[in-house]
């Protein structure tokens, strides 16, 4: 398979706990996103990568969250101490440069009890 | 007010019944993108439009770029087309600004 992969697919943590999630987009892409979408609702934009560099983030994301892509292949979305309201899916899309199409994963489900 | 609004918010409708979706956006966009949710399911983009219309098998999208509206067409619907429809307005820099999605449940 050559899409977009994200690993775990289901976390389950409790609140308080740090939680890190991993995706591998298509190897040929070099910009890379990352979104959440609680239930119900359309995914939010977390944070934005064109190879290593990360180029902007959004307001929603606290200082607990951070994400890396340190060799501008695969990145890593980390969580610190879980709060509840962080339950939601987090998606991650790839993109060639220059091009609009994203392709985007099956998603990580984080439940925080 | 949303950049990016879709109607209607849910919609249903019997198999075989021609299925509009619209979509109108209020930013400035590089590219206008219609995507497919399935429940529990990852998503899929279908379209990615700058002008004109788009065809793929049962789906047509088309955009007025003057008039910063999209509509998605589903022709001879089926219950498989049901799914979560999502508008999103893609920006200078590529990322995507969503619409609330459009819930649609075909009937058999």
């Amino acid at each position: 398979d050559t899409g977009v992969s994200q690993n775990p697919r289901h976390k389950i943590t409790k609140r308080g706990q740090n939680v890190t999630f991993r995706c591998d987009p298509i190897s040929e892409h070099n910009r890379l996103y990352w979104y959440r979408q609680t239930l119900g609702q359309g995914p939010e934009f977390l944070t934005y990568f064109q190879n290593e560099a990360q180029l902007e983030k959004s307001r929603l994301l606290s200082d607990r969250f951070s994400a890396e892509r340190p060799k501008g292949s695969f990145s890593t979305l980390e969580i610190q101490r879980t709060e509840q309201g962080d339950s939601a899916m987090y998606l991650c899309a790839s993109a060639a440069s220059g091009a609009d199409t994203q392709y985007f994963g099956p998603g990580t489900r984080l439940t925080v009890l | 007010k949303n950049e990016v609004e879709q109607s209607p918010q849910n919609l249903t409708a019997q198999e075989g019944e021609f299925i509009t979706i619209n979509c109108s956006y209020s930013v400035g966009i590089s590219a206008l993108h219609w995507l497919q949710q399935h429940p529990g399911g990852g998503i899929v983009s279908l379209f990615m439009l700058s002008s004109g219309k788009k065809k793929h098998g049962r789906l047509i999208a088309t955009i007025n770029i003057q008039e910063k509206h999209s509509s998605l067409h589903i022709t001879a619907s089926h219950p498989r087309d049901s799914a979560v429809y999502i508008c999103a307005a893609a920006d200078s820099n590529y990322q995507l600004i969503w619409g609330a999605g459009t819930k649609l449940i075909i009937k058999p």
